[in-house]
């Protein structure tokens, strides 16, 4: 399958800092990526949607200004956690989807960023 | 965006089939169903991928019944390294995008 790369798996911050997580797809044109965050003994929770080249769509409740997502091009996309606070604390992951002339595609994962705020 | 109901966990012994069911009643006409495995803090894994019937590749198969509003995921000889949390999506890249959203999962452990 095709390779989404997370970078870095792991950063510990202090509160009111930012921090910038990137995720690469190596091998194929993400054409549309999206962001999740995951708290412990829970399911992965979408926080957003973006499309290479437009503004990210935001799901409910995600403070657009706090979690700033970039999808500058079709292999990179970031995510920036502004004036981090403990309670971002999280395991941050993304995925990237391809190609959309075939009838339907799977969406791969990157292996997730774990953001402790201290 | 359907809406999917997985057990929340399950027990199993090595070298025993596993059969995971999903139910999925708002199906759209596009959909697809798609399973995913997770380790901790790691990434979703691609599984498996269906539309309707029999869908079978090395690693399982997957069950879609005529009205496509359940599938079952099956694990032939589960070993202790399947032990993990199983998720079973539907959506498609023509319905919001090709967002994909989470359901609960199914905590699968596996003993020996």
């Amino acid at each position: 399958g095709a390779v989404v790369s997370q970078h870095p798996s792991r950063v510990i911050c202090k509160s009111g800092t930012s921090v910038k997580i990137e995720c690469r797809s190596l091998d194929f044109q993400a054409t549309t990526m999206f962001w999740y965050r995951q708290f412990p003994k829970q399911s992965l929770m979408l926080m957003a949607t973006s499309n290479e080249g437009s503004k990210a769509t935001y799901e409910q409740g995600v403070e657009k200004d706090k979690f700033l997502i970039n999808h500058a091009s079709l292999t990179l996309s970031t995510l920036t956690v502004t004036s981090a606070h403990p309670e971002d604390s999280s395991f941050y992951i993304c995925s990237a989807r391809g190609d959309k002339d075939r009838m339907n595609t799977e969406a791969f994962f990157g292996q997730g960023t774990r953001l402790t705020v201290v | 965006l359907a809406k999917t109901t997985q057990p929340i966990s399950m027990d199993s012994y090595e070298g025993q089939e596993v059969n995971i069911t999903c139910s999925h009643n708002n199906i759209a006409t596009n959909d697809y169903i798609t399973w995913y495995q997770q380790f901790p803090s790691q990434g979703p894994r691609f599984i498996i991928q269906g539309y309707k019937t029999k869908v079978t590749n090395e690693v399982a198969s997957l069950f879609i019944p005529a009205d496509r509003k359940s599938s079952t995921l099956s694990l032939p000889r589960v070993s202790l390294s399947d032990t993990a949390v199983y998720y079973c999506l539907v959506g498609s890249i023509y319905n919001q995008g090709g967002k994909l959203i989470f359901g609960q999962g199914t905590e699968l452990s596996v003993k020996p």
